[in-house]
């Protein structure tokens, strides 16, 4: 039982380029969610979802999409890296109604030059 | 939308002294999270609490949520090195999504 699974864990990407973030689950939490966490501060949601095929918008989703195909997998895609991108992504699942919260990965630490 | 603000954003502590960060909402939480995140770590989920005016204890950890359900305190006895990290509430707005406090950072020195 792995949990949450964050590839790749570093990544420097030029401004301009794209990339996809990588997060799967294998304990079959219907929901998922993405934040990024700016150095001292918390953390920001960017785009949650509550179930295969469906998304929705976070706090900060600008410059972010979101893809939901299978329970499993979330992927995050930045399109036209900017230096605002800059930050630790972290991927996490909950259940609904669950007293145990939500299970982070352990995070991409993206930098945008 | 929903704004959950904690105090104070940094404490350093003696080892031994207590410590206690505290949370705000500016909104009525039908519950409230928190969690620990260790230096260069991710999130770790420690406790819910649901119930107004509730209370629960894990070891030399104290949890409170306010008899409004506005606010919340996370009291430690004693600290240790190893509670060293930042401390985050959370709670949820009416879709069930989280957001997340600002954060305590706890500095104990030796």
């Amino acid at each position: 039982n792995a949990g949450v699974t964050q590839t790749p864990k570093f990544r420097i990407l030029k401004i301009g380029q794209s990339m996809t973030l990588q997060c799967t689950q294998d304990m079959n939490h219907n929901y998922m969610y993405w934040y990024r966490q700016d150095p001292g501060m918390g953390l920001k949601l960017i785009y949650y979802s509550v179930g295969a095929g469906i998304t929705d918008k976070g706090e900060v989703p600008n410059g972010y999409n979101v893809s939901r195909s299978t329970t499993e997998d979330f992927p995050l895609r930045l399109e036209l890296a900017a230096p605002s991108q800059t930050s630790v992504y972290f991927c996490a699942s909950s259940n609904p109604g669950s007293h145990y919260g939500y299970t982070f990965g352990s995070g991409t630490r993206l930098t945008v030059v | 939308g929903q704004q959950v603000m904690q105090i104070p954003q940094y404490q350093h502590v003696q080892e031994g002294e207590d410590f206690t960060t505290y949370c705000n909402s500016s909104t009525t939480l039908s519950n409230i999270q928190w969690y620990k995140q260790r230096p260069g770590g991710h999130p770790v989920f420690l406790i819910q609490l649901v119930k107004s005016g509730e209370v629960k204890k894990q070891k030399r950890l104290t949890f409170q949520f306010g008899e409004a359900k506005k606010n919340s305190s996370l009291h430690i006895t004693a600290t240790q090195t190893t509670d060293v990290g930042t401390y985050f509430c959370a709670g949820p707005n009416t879709g069930n999504q989280f957001y997340f406090g600002t954060g305590t950072s706890l500095t104990v020195i030796p």
